[in-house]
């Protein structure tokens, strides 16, 4: 499954909203009604770290300015407003089937 | 608190075998169900799932799956006395260069989403 992301690189101004779109190249909702895609963010010097599972889901500790939506192919990650530790590389990736795919990241930079 | 610290050469030469190990601490690596997956990272690129493996007998999948364009060259195991993982790839070349992560990964009948990752460990192939 092919994992496509957009933009690739996302400068935004503190306190602004930010949305990062992902496709998938085939559908990720399963019969139990879940989507199977998960967003992680890379921090500058950091293992990637789990933001949302299951398309919605925040995972603990995620702060909820940060939001998930989307159904089948297509997806995205929402930040509300945008603060400097949000820093970093956000990768989108399907846990619907091995291989597990990624997509290719968006570099979010502050302005 | 569950964490997890990967350990293992940072040099590896040509066409020999890269081998990493993960420690698991804060919990057993038999407790779960949970799968324990191996990541990859070329430098400034994105990431590449590597494969998964099982500690417990409460997966259904057979205990190991792999990324089939590394399947030739992979193994992995699991040392339960140990609470770590293993990985080893065979005939490396410097495409193999990368941080290696390893992770623990959920079932796909909750979520599949890695959960907790290690700090990461860089290896390069280089003569």
């Amino acid at each position: 499954t092919v994992m496509t992301q957009s933009p690739l690189s996302l400068p935004v101004t503190p306190g602004e909203p930010a949305s990062i779109s992902c496709r998938s190249s085939q559908s990720l909702l399963l019969s139990n009604r879940h989507n199977y895609l998960d967003w992680y963010v890379q921090r500058p010097g950091q293992s990637p770290q789990l933001l949302i599972y299951l398309g919605s889901n925040r995972a603990s500790g995620v702060p909820d300015r940060f939001s998930g939506s989307g159904s089948g192919t297509d997806f995205t990650l929402r930040i509300s407003r945008v603060e400097a530790e949000d820093v970093g590389v956000y990768y989108c990736m399907q846990a619907l089937e091995t291989p597990y795919t990624f997509g290719q990241g968006t570099k979010l930079e502050i302005k | 608190q569950v964490q997890l610290l990967e350990s293992g050469p940072g040099l590896v030469k040509p066409s020999q075998t890269l081998s990493l190990t993960c420690v698991v601490s804060g919990g057993s690596i038999t407790s779960g169900p949970y799968y324990w997956s191996w990541i990859r990272q070329p430098a400034g690129k994105g990431l590449e799932w590597i494969g998964r493996i099982s500690a417990s007998g409460s997966t259904n999948s057979g205990g190991i799956n792999e990324n089939p364009s590394l399947k030739s060259r992979l193994s992995m195991s699991v040392d339960s006395s140990r609470n770590q993982f293993s990985l080893r790839l065979d005939s490396v070349t410097a495409a193999d260069t990368a941080v290696y992560y390893c992770a623990r990964t959920q079932l796909p009948d909750t979520t599949g989403a890695f959960d907790i990752w290690g700090q990461g460990t860089l290896v390069t192939v280089s003569s």
